[in-house]
């Protein structure tokens, strides 16, 4: 079975910083989908960015940014120019690519503190 | 554009209660339904899953029970609340395609008193 873990229950950054949010994987398939998910206060869940695992190149959105490390079974979300508004709990998540389910299995979550 | 409910926002009920939960999805068809369930500050579980009306599939062993009795309905139910059934719950729908993400509702906050 696939595990995700998230080694860091919380993590803070500064305004307008930079911070790298880590997630590691074990698996023994070659094809799969990882994922960035945000939950803000409100507690519904966003997804902030997607990686394809035979893509090498890493995947971009915005200010939202990934380390994919497919040999050393890493996935790590950098945020740039960090604002008020990304203070949330952070899930990683991983999916494989023969799941007909399409079922996520989540890591524990990072929270994310923003300071002023 | 597809939107997906679910309702009661927040529960309280007492240690033995029943209990059912609804989730709807609007603007598309044939979807994958999903249940998860989420204790405080901690990542989320999947419950049940399904790819088809009447189609179950349940993650762990547990006090609950999931149906879908339309294509676009996702229930989850007890027959008898424990005090450990407390969480957020949470419904997500997906494409069939494999690359497709998963989309989640807004949750429903349960205290079993």
């Amino acid at each position: 079975a696939q595990t995700v873990t998230q080694s860091q229950p919380e993590m803070s950054v500064q305004e307008a910083e930079t911070v790298t949010l880590s997630c590691t994987y074990d698996t023994s398939e070659s094809d799969y989908y990882l994922f960035w998910y945000k939950q803000p206060p409100s507690r519904q869940m966003i997804l902030v960015i997607r990686q394809e695992a035979y893509k090498q190149q890493n995947a971009t959105e915005n200010r939202f940014s990934v380390n994919f490390q497919k040999a050393a079974k890493s996935f790590s979300l950098k945020i740039s120019d960090s604002q008020l508004g990304d203070a949330a709990m952070y899930f990683c998540a991983y999916r494989s690519a023969g799941d007909a389910g399409n079922m996520l299995t989540f890591g524990g979550g990072t929270r994310l503190m923003v300071k002023p | 554009s597809q939107t997906i409910h679910q309702w009661p926002a927040t529960l309280v009920q007492p240690v033995g209660s029943p209990l059912s939960l609804e989730c709807t999805v609007e603007g598309t068809s044939n979807p994958n339904l999903y249940w998860y369930r989420q204790a405080a500050g901690r990542g989320l579980q999947l419950l049940f899953y399904s790819v088809g009306i009447g189609q179950i599939s349940s993650e762990v062993p547990q006090n609950l029970s999931a149906s879908r009795p339309q294509d676009r309905q996702f229930i989850l139910s007890s027959k008898k609340l424990l005090l450990s059934d407390s969480g957020f719950y949470l419904c997500a729908w997906s494409g069939l395609a494999v690359k497709d993400e998963q989309y989640f509702g807004p949750g429903t906050r349960l205290t079993v008193t």
